[in-house]
């Protein structure tokens, strides 16, 4: 089973729908990440936690938004979707900062697509 | 503003055929660099951190090398399944715990 599990993995929605994209792990990492992928353009931060109780946003956080259910979950929603945020996208967890740097790890990723 | 870039964008080898992939960095005090392969519709699999210039890393056919200002990542004798995008990121001392990752190169080796 992997580490960091990601719900669902392919969807399709309509312009105007709100979906959520959930994620789900197991590592026991505090750390929490929501990233954007599009060809081209690389991996781009839209959300992060580094605990429950801490939510940031990233560098293209607008129209999304993030919640942390617990240590192992956060979810992603788009209230809604358009389809300029058509993309694939990751969840990733990392272990709280030890001072060396922190190596991200991620999900497998979910396909959403908005028509 | 920390600024990563990778080249080439694309790179097609011959199966043996070694070469590199660069990651040039622009960073306000480097914490670690970061390699990633990421094979079609999957998420990125962690290859090596760097922290200091001077380091080097190596997984099979992989070394991963360190300056002040770039990396290098060298595919030695690569195989059919060396193929996929690298990718590198960077970890600043004003990031705070954010990655800043670079495009990509998308590596494809023939047989």
């Amino acid at each position: 089973d992997a580490d960091v599990t990601q719900t669902p993995r392919n969807r399709i929605t309509k312009t105007g729908k709100r979906i959520m994209l959930e994620c789900s792990q197991t590592k026991g990492h505090d750390r929490m990440y929501w990233y954007r992928q599009d060809p081209g353009l690389g991996l781009r931060l839209i959300y992060y936690s580094f605990d429950v109780k801490d939510i940031n946003k990233g560098e293209i956080s607008d129209g999304y938004s993030v919640s942390r259910q617990a240590q192992a979950k956060f979810s992603l929603s788009l209230e809604s979707a358009i389809p300029n945020q058509t993309a694939l996208y990751f969840c990733a967890t990392s272990e709280s900062d030890k001072g060396a740097g922190n190596t991200i790890y991620f999900g497998e990723g979910s396909w959403l697509t908005v028509v | 503003e920390d600024q990563v870039t990778q080249s080439p964008e694309a790179l097609r080898l011959q199966e043996g055929e070694s070469s590199s992939l660069n990651c040039s960095y622009t960073v306000s005090g480097l914490r670690g660099l970061f390699w990633y392969r990421q094979d079609p519709g999957k998420g990125p699999e962690f290859l090596f951190t760097l922290y200091s210039a001077g380091e080097e890393k190596e997984k099979e056919r992989l070394k991963a090398t360190l300056t002040k200002k770039e990396s290098f990542l060298h595919i030695t004798a690569p195989k059919p399944e060396d193929s996929a995008t690298y990718l590198c990121a960077v970890l600043s001392v004003r990031s705070w715990g954010k990655l800043q990752f670079g495009a990509g190169t998308q590596v494809v080796v023939t047989p």
